[in-house]
């Protein structure tokens, strides 16, 4: 079956830097998302990964490594603001996203 | 500036009631989707549409319909509500399907 995991809840001190983990087993491979969504929000935009590396953008970069499906989102220089659920997805075979549950990240002061 | 909108942020309906969710993007995309989001589930996805008239079941079609006849509306339809649709009902839009996917602000529904 297909299925991306993903920790539930992370913390994380303000100025610092997090890395949130994303495991995923899809049928077939187009590419990998990351949204971030606020509480009581949509789901916004944040990196889409299809080849092997780093793409860094600004204080987010998304890594990805297809051989060991496996991605991971790093937050640099934390801020009270990007308190926030963030959601990897995996593009399938059939380019239908399949969505892991989310990870809360809180940030604390 | 690329939006997404949907009819109401907030609504409150009795069992066995028809619903209508409406969801319009002025991006011109051929994808819109409705998803169903609740706590520790994730997004879970209802039913897509690749085109005008065109719907494909998503993972969690039971229940549900919709309705596109025209490019840049998507409608979610609840024959009749029950409790166990009360949900947060999000619709999104996309250009091709692996181009990011717009999301709306989404609809909570709770069913009495």
């Amino acid at each position: 079956g297909q299925n991306i995991d993903q920790p539930t809840e992370m913390t994380a001190t303000e100025g610092a830097i997090v890395q949130i983990n994303c495991t995923y087993q899809t049928s077939g491979f187009n590419g990998l998302f990351w949204y971030q969504q606020h509480a009581g929000e949509a789901p916004t935009f944040l990196s889409y990964n299809v080849l092997d590396g780093l793409e860094e953008k600004g204080r987010f970069s998304s890594f990805l490594s297809r051989s060991k499906g496996y991605s991971y989102l790093l937050l640099k220089e934390l801020q009270m603001k990007d308190s926030a659920s963030y959601l990897c997805a995996g593009l399938d075979s059939n380019y239908q996203l399949i969505w892991g549950a989310g990870t809360k990240l809180i940030i604390k002061p | 500036d690329v939006k997404v909108t949907q009819s109401s942020r907030y609504l409150v309906k009795r069992t066995g009631e028809k619903v209508f969710l409406e969801c319009v993007q002025d991006m011109d995309h051929e994808n819109m989707f409705w998803y169903r989001q609740d706590p520790g589930l994730g997004l879970r996805l209802i039913y897509f549409s690749y085109d005008v008239k065109m719907k494909e079941k998503g993972d969690i079609p039971e229940g549900y319909s919709v309705s596109r006849e025209k490019k840049e509306r998507f409608s979610l339809i609840l024959e009749s509500a029950s409790t166990n649709q009360t949900s947060m009902y999000l619709c999104a839009s996309g250009g091709q399907p692996y181009n990011e996917q717009f999301f709306g602000p989404g609809t909570r529904l709770t069913v009495l």
